[in-house]
């Protein structure tokens, strides 16, 4: 059962363009949620998080919204950049379970074309 | 600092061989844990440990086991690798009250 999923697993946007990257999740107890990006070769790196008593945070160029009654949330760039090109994975987790385990999605690919 | 760092970086094994994947960090996270990515799946969770001595099971825990004597180690074993055990491993750490988790490079095993 696949609590987290990214429906899309690619995106083609231009240069200066916003990408919007999706998640939906399944699990109501789910309270906080986090954006990581990866590059080929290295290991996910953190971006942006957001709790459930939020519906909107900003980093800089990204932003992220929660809609907990879609259980959904989502990423925004704004504006891409070439070097955003990579794989977007969100997670999810309980904050207040033993372990607090994250639970990813399948990953989206963006390519940002010059 | 190092950060997550894990090795090998590649693996070839045959079928049945054992072996273990290292994975050390050096900011004193007390949460560590092990994951697989594969095509399509995402991460998965394999183990994980909220701090030495302790360790628990994630999603995909058969045929791999772990244990955390220290701190900064948090090594995961092939008992009797199976081709379905190709895939890259990624070893990740974090503060037990912080959820922004910091990964190793990966290693990336094949099984034939």
């Amino acid at each position: 059962d696949q609590q987290v999923k990214q429906n899309s697993p690619s995106l083609s946007v231009q240069e200066g363009r916003i990408s919007i990257l999706n998640c939906d999740y399944t699990n109501s107890m789910f309270d906080y949620f986090l954006w990581y990006k990866k590059y080929p070769a290295e290991g996910p790196t953190f971006l942006i998080s957001i709790s459930s008593i939020k519906d909107k945070n900003e980093d800089g160029r990204f932003t992220v919204f929660l809609n907990k009654s879609a259980k959904h949330l989502s990423l925004h760039i704004v504006p891409s950049q070439p070097g955003d090109s990579a794989v977007y994975f969100c997670a999810a987790t309980e904050k207040e379970t033993s372990g607090s385990r994250l639970t990813f999605g399948e990953g989206t690919q963006l390519t940002v074309n010059p | 600092n190092a950060g997550v760092t894990q090795t090998p970086k590649f693996q070839v094994l045959k079928t049945g061989q054992s072996m273990t994947l290292q994975c050390a960090q050096d900011m004193n996270h007390e949460y560590m844990s092990w994951y697989r990515q594969d095509p399509g799946m995402g991460l998965r969770l394999i183990h994980y440990s909220v701090g030495a001595g302790i360790t628990d099971q994630g999603e995909v825990p058969n045929g791999y086991n772990v244990s955390r004597s220290t701190t900064e180690d948090f090594p995961l074993r092939l008992l009797s690798a199976a081709p379905s055990q190709t895939s890259v491993y990624f070893c990740a750490s974090r503060r037990l009250l912080s959820y922004e988790q910091y990964f190793g490079p990966g290693t990336r095993l094949t099984v034939t």
